[in-house]
Protein backbone atom coordinates (compact mmCIF):
# COMPACT_ATOMS: atom_id res chain seq x y z
CA UNK A 1 0.00 0.00 0.00
CA UNK A 2 1.67 3.11 -1.09
CA UNK A 3 2.42 5.49 2.27
CA UNK A 4 3.85 9.06 2.76
CA UNK A 5 7.31 8.58 4.16
CA UNK A 6 9.31 11.27 5.82
CA UNK A 7 13.05 11.68 6.46
CA UNK A 8 15.07 12.15 8.81
CA UNK A 9 12.92 10.53 11.68
CA UNK A 10 14.62 12.71 14.64
CA UNK A 11 16.89 16.36 14.06
CA UNK A 12 18.61 17.77 16.21
CA UNK A 13 19.86 21.38 15.19
CA UNK A 14 21.53 24.46 16.88
CA UNK A 15 19.24 27.47 17.53
CA UNK A 16 20.10 29.79 14.31
CA UNK A 17 20.67 26.52 12.17
CA UNK A 18 18.74 25.87 8.54
CA UNK A 19 16.72 22.68 8.90
CA UNK A 20 15.36 20.80 5.81
CA UNK A 21 12.36 18.36 6.41
CA UNK A 22 11.95 16.01 3.65
CA UNK A 23 8.74 14.60 2.28
CA UNK A 24 7.68 11.95 -0.27
CA UNK A 25 3.95 11.93 -1.08
CA UNK A 26 2.21 9.59 -2.05
CA UNK A 27 3.10 9.68 -6.16
CA UNK A 28 -0.19 9.91 -7.55
CA UNK A 29 -1.37 12.69 -4.81
CA UNK A 30 -1.67 16.43 -6.01
CA UNK A 31 -2.32 18.61 -2.86
CA UNK A 32 0.25 18.47 0.01
CA UNK A 33 0.69 19.68 4.05
CA UNK A 34 2.48 19.86 6.70
CA UNK A 35 1.64 20.33 9.98
CA UNK A 36 3.31 20.52 13.46
CA UNK A 37 2.76 18.98 16.95
CA UNK A 38 4.39 20.90 19.92
CA UNK A 39 4.85 17.81 22.60
CA UNK A 40 1.52 18.28 24.66
CA UNK A 41 -0.31 20.62 22.52
CA UNK A 42 -2.54 20.23 19.49
CA UNK A 43 -1.80 19.44 15.87
CA UNK A 44 -1.20 22.43 14.33
CA UNK A 45 -1.59 23.28 10.39
CA UNK A 46 1.08 24.78 8.94
CA UNK A 47 0.89 25.19 5.38
CA UNK A 48 -0.94 23.46 2.30
CA UNK A 49 0.78 23.83 -1.20
CA UNK A 50 -1.17 22.43 -4.81
CA UNK A 51 -0.27 23.02 -8.32
CA UNK A 52 3.19 24.18 -6.86
CA UNK A 53 2.34 27.33 -5.18
CA UNK A 54 0.40 27.54 -1.48
CA UNK A 55 -2.71 27.43 -1.21
CA UNK A 56 -2.70 28.46 2.23
CA UNK A 57 -0.77 29.07 5.22
CA UNK A 58 -1.10 29.45 8.80
CA UNK A 59 -0.11 32.59 11.12
CA UNK A 60 2.81 30.14 12.23
CA UNK A 61 4.41 29.49 8.67
CA UNK A 62 6.11 33.09 8.82
CA UNK A 63 9.08 33.86 6.84
CA UNK A 64 10.96 31.70 8.50
CA UNK A 65 9.68 28.90 7.04
CA UNK A 66 9.31 28.06 2.80
CA UNK A 67 7.92 24.92 1.01
CA UNK A 68 8.88 23.65 -2.07
CA UNK A 69 8.49 21.02 -4.20
CA UNK A 70 12.09 20.95 -5.92
CA UNK A 71 11.34 17.33 -8.01
CA UNK A 72 8.50 15.36 -9.37
CA UNK A 73 9.05 13.36 -5.73
CA UNK A 74 9.87 15.44 -2.73
CA UNK A 75 8.15 18.35 -0.93
CA UNK A 76 10.32 20.07 1.76
CA UNK A 77 10.15 22.12 4.63
CA UNK A 78 12.74 24.75 5.38
CA UNK A 79 12.77 26.74 8.46
CA UNK A 80 15.85 29.31 8.24
CA UNK A 81 17.07 30.17 11.43
CA UNK A 82 15.26 27.82 14.10
CA UNK A 83 14.43 29.07 16.96
CA UNK A 84 13.91 26.90 20.84
CA UNK A 85 10.02 27.00 20.16
CA UNK A 86 10.52 25.63 16.52
CA UNK A 87 10.89 22.08 18.53
CA UNK A 88 8.58 20.13 17.87
CA UNK A 89 6.86 16.69 14.99
CA UNK A 90 6.48 17.95 11.48
CA UNK A 91 4.12 16.03 9.64
CA UNK A 92 3.34 15.92 5.95
CA UNK A 93 0.28 14.88 4.44
CA UNK A 94 -1.28 14.49 1.04
CA UNK A 95 -4.21 14.09 -0.77
CA UNK A 96 -4.94 12.84 -4.54
CA UNK A 97 -7.84 15.24 -4.71
CA UNK A 98 -9.37 18.60 -3.25
CA UNK A 99 -12.02 17.27 -0.40
CA UNK A 100 -9.88 13.64 -0.21
CA UNK A 101 -8.78 12.76 3.06
CA UNK A 102 -5.54 13.88 4.18
CA UNK A 103 -2.28 10.40 4.29
CA UNK A 104 0.08 11.52 6.45
CA UNK A 105 3.30 10.12 7.06
CA UNK A 106 5.55 8.86 10.19
CA UNK A 107 6.50 12.30 10.91
CA UNK A 108 9.96 14.36 11.89
CA UNK A 109 10.77 15.10 15.03
CA UNK A 110 12.81 18.44 15.41
CA UNK A 111 14.88 19.20 18.37
CA UNK A 112 16.54 22.69 18.72
CA UNK A 113 18.99 22.96 21.31
CA UNK B 1 -14.67 29.29 13.06
CA UNK B 2 -14.70 25.85 13.34
CA UNK B 3 -13.02 23.55 16.47
CA UNK B 4 -13.09 20.18 18.39
CA UNK B 5 -13.08 19.62 21.60
CA UNK B 6 -12.02 16.03 22.99
CA UNK B 7 -13.99 15.50 26.33
CA UNK B 8 -11.41 12.92 27.94
CA UNK B 9 -7.54 13.33 27.87
CA UNK B 10 -6.64 10.14 28.97
CA UNK B 11 -9.43 6.74 28.91
CA UNK B 12 -8.60 3.73 30.50
CA UNK B 13 -10.52 0.26 29.79
CA UNK B 14 -10.49 -3.33 29.71
CA UNK B 15 -9.43 -5.92 27.54
CA UNK B 16 -13.06 -7.01 25.93
CA UNK B 17 -14.89 -4.27 27.19
CA UNK B 18 -16.34 -1.16 24.99
CA UNK B 19 -14.63 2.04 24.33
CA UNK B 20 -16.18 5.33 24.22
CA UNK B 21 -14.29 8.31 23.39
CA UNK B 22 -15.99 11.51 23.14
CA UNK B 23 -15.97 14.66 20.77
CA UNK B 24 -17.79 17.34 20.43
CA UNK B 25 -17.06 20.01 17.17
CA UNK B 26 -17.94 23.76 16.67
CA UNK B 27 -18.76 24.32 13.13
CA UNK B 28 -21.10 27.11 11.28
CA UNK B 29 -21.83 24.79 8.32
CA UNK B 30 -22.02 21.21 7.64
CA UNK B 31 -18.77 19.49 9.11
CA UNK B 32 -16.72 16.90 7.48
CA UNK B 33 -15.18 14.76 10.73
CA UNK B 34 -12.86 12.80 11.03
CA UNK B 35 -10.66 10.31 13.69
CA UNK B 36 -7.12 9.29 13.27
CA UNK B 37 -5.55 6.76 15.60
CA UNK B 38 -1.84 7.58 16.23
CA UNK B 39 0.79 4.13 17.99
CA UNK B 40 3.60 5.08 19.57
CA UNK B 41 6.70 5.88 16.84
CA UNK B 42 3.69 5.90 13.91
CA UNK B 43 2.16 7.77 11.77
CA UNK B 44 -1.17 9.79 11.80
CA UNK B 45 -3.95 6.79 10.31
CA UNK B 46 -7.37 7.82 9.24
CA UNK B 47 -9.92 5.57 10.71
CA UNK B 48 -13.30 7.00 9.36
CA UNK B 49 -14.85 10.25 8.73
CA UNK B 50 -18.19 11.78 7.87
CA UNK B 51 -18.83 13.67 5.07
CA UNK B 52 -22.62 14.08 5.38
CA UNK B 53 -23.74 11.07 4.20
CA UNK B 54 -24.36 8.30 6.61
CA UNK B 55 -24.48 9.63 9.79
CA UNK B 56 -23.02 6.17 11.41
CA UNK B 57 -19.92 6.09 9.87
CA UNK B 58 -17.78 2.32 10.52
CA UNK B 59 -14.16 2.53 9.89
CA UNK B 60 -11.24 0.27 10.09
CA UNK B 61 -10.46 -2.39 13.35
CA UNK B 62 -14.16 -2.68 14.36
CA UNK B 63 -14.18 1.62 15.33
CA UNK B 64 -17.53 3.77 14.35
CA UNK B 65 -18.71 7.03 15.22
CA UNK B 66 -21.59 8.65 15.01
CA UNK B 67 -22.37 11.62 13.95
CA UNK B 68 -25.46 13.59 16.24
CA UNK B 69 -26.10 17.45 14.44
CA UNK B 70 -28.20 18.03 17.65
CA UNK B 71 -25.74 17.19 20.13
CA UNK B 72 -22.98 18.50 17.80
CA UNK B 73 -21.08 15.26 18.92
CA UNK B 74 -19.23 12.64 16.77
CA UNK B 75 -17.98 10.26 19.42
CA UNK B 76 -16.08 7.05 18.98
CA UNK B 77 -17.06 4.22 20.25
CA UNK B 78 -15.84 0.26 19.35
CA UNK B 79 -17.98 -2.39 20.95
CA UNK B 80 -15.21 -4.60 22.19
CA UNK B 81 -10.90 -3.20 23.14
CA UNK B 82 -8.51 -4.84 21.93
CA UNK B 83 -4.75 -4.86 23.57
CA UNK B 84 -3.62 -3.44 20.22
CA UNK B 85 -6.37 -0.33 20.20
CA UNK B 86 -3.84 1.58 23.00
CA UNK B 87 -3.06 4.48 20.85
CA UNK B 88 -3.34 8.19 20.85
CA UNK B 89 -6.88 9.01 19.45
CA UNK B 90 -7.64 12.55 17.50
CA UNK B 91 -10.69 13.95 16.85
CA UNK B 92 -11.05 16.25 13.66
CA UNK B 93 -12.87 18.99 11.58
CA UNK B 94 -11.46 19.99 8.10
CA UNK B 95 -12.22 23.49 7.43
CA UNK B 96 -12.37 25.65 4.37
CA UNK B 97 -13.48 25.21 0.79
CA UNK B 98 -11.74 25.02 -2.95
CA UNK B 99 -8.30 24.60 -2.58
CA UNK B 100 -8.06 25.26 1.36
CA UNK B 101 -8.89 22.26 3.59
CA UNK B 102 -6.58 22.36 6.45
CA UNK B 103 -7.89 19.65 9.26
CA UNK B 104 -8.41 21.09 12.71
CA UNK B 105 -7.31 18.68 15.30
CA UNK B 106 -8.13 18.38 18.96
CA UNK B 107 -5.83 17.42 21.93
CA UNK B 108 -6.21 13.88 21.61
CA UNK B 109 -7.44 10.88 23.83
CA UNK B 110 -4.79 8.72 24.93
CA UNK B 111 -6.27 5.08 25.22
CA UNK B 112 -4.93 2.63 27.44
CA UNK B 113 -6.31 -1.22 27.50
CA UNK B 114 -5.68 -2.80 30.40
CA UNK B 115 -5.05 -7.09 30.22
Amino acid sequence: EPEVTQTPSHQVTQMGQEVILRCVPISNHLYFYWYRQILGQKVEFLVSFYNNEISEKSEIFDDQFSVERPDGSNFTLKIRSTKLEDSAMYFCASSERQGDEQYFGPGTRLTVT
Amino acid sequence: AQSVTQLDSHVSVSEGTPVLLRCNYSSSYSPSLFWYVQHPNKGLQLLLKYTSAATLVKGINGFEAEFKKSETSFHLTKPSAHMSDAAEYFCVVRQGAGNNRKLIWGLGTSLAVNP
